[in-house]
Parts: structure tokens; C-alpha cells; sequence
């Protein structure tokens, strides 16, 4: 089955850093992926629509400046979190999927980030 | 209206029970329909994908589509304490829409 893979899994950094999420399709080639945010016991959100070549669609509430992503291969989105602060805590997970709109979206194992 | 609703739950079943999901999306032109499960601290995991009317089938899992009442559920038979977990019904119009999830517990 297709295989996305996110690095790294966890990560602790100071308040003020920035932290460079990875998301890469491993058997496929994925125009688009998907950036999801998660807090403790709640649903998915969905933060922005990451296009291959072009600017990520971001959703509403949240920030472009903050949230910066970059798809520049057919296999690879990041997201980087600028001068992260406490209340950037949180597990933010990729997902892409392979061919069609109807086709089922696959996730990465997610990235547990602590600001201190 | 959300696009797609659960019931968050909890649901608790016995071991060995039948634990059953449901799932009501908005839009009349959703064309796939999802189940994925989520354990605590992981990210979601595709179990089941269907896409026309009646039942689909996988090892203890079904998944049902019912497109005229817009609803999609999913049953689990012969429970384990290993499916406890939250499961995400999602659905695909123009884009991917997940519901907010039904926690379930299966108990020993």
C-alpha cells in the first residue's frame, strides 16, 4: 500500500525556534498533501492544502506566516513552524494521496512537537 | 451542518461483541467513503474504503452504504480490547471531510 513517511516523530524546542517538519510519499508521487493539527482528545483540522509547485492553500484561522510550507518535489511537503511558542504544542500529521480525488488519504506516523 | 457527523461516543462493548459505528454525511454528491482508526498518540490508519450502495466486507470488519439516507457505518464483529480506538468516518465531495470520531472501548 502507498507509504507516507514524516520525520521526525517528536521534537522539543525552546520557545522562538523554528522546527522543520518532513512528509514524503515513498512509492508514489503526490501533487497534493495535506497538513493536519491535533490537540489532546480532539479531531483532526485540517491546516493547508500543500500544491506541488505552488503556494499551499491555507485554511481559515490559520497562519500563513506562522506555518510555512513548502512542496517543492513530487515527493516531498514540509512545514515549518516559525518561532514556535507554547501554544504551537501539539501533533501535526501529513497525508497525501495516491491518484484520484475519491482515493483514500494515507497518513504519516505524525510529529509530537513540545515548545518549552 | 457539519459534512460529516459522529457520535463521539464513548461506546463500550463486551469482548466478542459486535460494536457498530455510524456515520451521516451532507453532501448527496460524496462519491468515497472511509473508516480509519485512531489509537491513542497515533495517526489515523485506513481500515476500510467503499464506494457503492450495501456491504463491503474485510476479515471482522463491514462497512455499509446506504447512499439515499446518506449514511455509512461500520460494524466490528467478534470485538477485541485491540480495537479499542477512535474511528473517523471520512468522506469525499470536492474535498475530504472526516468527522470528529467514535471512541471506542472494548472490554476484557
Amino acid at each position: 500500500g502507498a507509504v507516507v513517511s514524516q520525520h521526525p516523530s517528536r521534537v522539543i524546542c525552546k520557545s522562538g525556534t523554528s522546527v522543520k517538519i518532513e512528509c514524503r510519499s515513498l512509492d508514489f508521487q503526490a501533487t497534493t498533501m495535506f497538513w493536519y493539527r491535533q490537540f489532546p482528545k480532539k479531531s483532526l483540522m485540517l491546516m493547508a492544502t500543500s500544491n506541488e509547485g505552488s503556494k499551499a492553500t491555507y485554511e481559515q484561522g490559520v497562519e500563513k506566516d506562522k506555518f510555512l510550507i513548502n512542496h517543492a518535489s513530487l515527493t516531498l511537503s514540509t512545514l515549518t513552524v516559525t518561532s514556535a511558542h507554547p501554544e504551537d504544542s501539539s501533533f501535526y500529521i501529513c497525508s497525501a494521496a495516491r491518484g484520484t480525488v475519491n482515493s483514500p488519504l494515507h497518513f504519516g506516523n505524525g510529529t509530537r512537537l513540545t515548545v518549552t | 451542518q457539519k459534512e460529516v457527523e459522529q457520535n463521539s461516543g464513548p461506546l463500550s462493548v463486551p469482548e466478542g461483541a459486535i460494536a457498530s459505528l455510524n456515520c451521516t454525511y451532507s453532501d448527496r454528491g460524496s462519491q468515497s467513503f472511509f473508516w480509519y482508526r485512531q489509537y491513542s498518540g497515533k495517526s489515523p490508519e485506513l481500515i476500510m474504503s467503499i464506494y457503492s450502495n450495501g456491504d463491503k466486507e474485510d476479515g471482522r470488519f463491514t462497512a455499509q452504504l446506504n447512499k439515499a439516507s446518506q449514511y455509512v457505518s461500520l460494524l466490528i464483529r467478534d470485538s477485541q480490547p485491540s480495537d479499542s480506538a477512535t474511528y473517523l468516518c471520512a468522506v469525499t465531495g470536492n474535498q475530504f471531510y472526516f468527522g470528529t470520531g467514535t471512541s471506542l472501548t472494548v472490554i476484557p
